[in-house]
């Protein structure tokens, strides 16, 4: 089953900042941040495993709430090259990777 | 290294007809998997794999056929090409089989317009 992304999309100024959720009905062992340019590949942001340890991007913070099966991704400062579709992607007992609808992010000048 | 590799860019493909999406990684890696993209829906997965000989399905894998005979190659088959299928199609590898605590690297893509 499919997390749940908020918002569908989000349009900045540079230097702004910017929250997208990612909400799952199932337990979960990691989430995993994605960011997809228009007509490329999806790049690794970040993971975020239960009990806290985090790997990923230096410019970019996230937060896991286990107990709620809920992370947030945190965009601050918003920079013209932030721009993109975000996803988020979850992984639970199964073992697969299952990704979000993805939230579209602008940044404007 | 190469890392994912995909072929082809682009096809074209008439209803009923069949083809092969080639996805190749040089890294070694354990777990091989298969997403499509589609406007609105995000990056669901049709396929995937832990390792040679071990193939299992995702969300979407009706229409699809996989085999890992090599820890190097995943190739995804469509058997009868349906219009449902048109998409972009992502070819993905990790190190960790469990995926936990590894990210995934994604191949350029390929684009199918089924007619």
């Amino acid at each position: 089953q499919q997390p749940v992304q908020s918002p569908q999309a989000v349009i900045l100024r540079e230097g702004e900042d910017a929250v997208i959720n990612c909400s799952s009905s199932k337990a979960l062992y990691s989430v995993h941040w994605y960011r997809q340019k228009h007509g490329e590949a999806p790049v690794f942001l970040m993971i975020l495993l239960k009990g806290g340890e985090q790997k990923g991007h230096e410019k970019i913070s996230a937060s896991f709430n286990e107990k709620k099966q809920q992370s947030s991704l945190y965009l601050t400062a918003s920079q013209l090259s932030y721009s993109g579709t975000y996803f988020c992607g979850t992984v639970g007992q199964g073992g697969k990777l299952i990704f979000g609808q993805g939230t579209e992010l602008s940044v404007k000048p | 290294n190469a890392g994912v590799t995909q072929t082809p860019k682009f096809q074209v493909l008439k209803t009923g007809q069949s083809m092969t999406l080639q996805c190749a990684q040089d890294m070694n890696h354990e777990y091989m998997s298969w997403y499509r993209q589609d406007p609105g829906m995000g990056l669901r997965l049709i396929h995937y794999s832990v390792g040679a000989g071990i193939t299992d399905q995702g969300e979407v894998p009706n229409g699809y056929n996989v085999s890992r005979s090599t820890t190097e190659d995943f190739p995804l088959r469509l058997l009868s090409a349906a219009p449902s299928q048109t998409s972009v199609y992502f070819c993905a590898s990790s190190r960790d089989r469990g995926l936990l605590r590894e990210t995934q690297y994604f191949g350029p893509g390929t684009r199918l317009l089924v007619l």
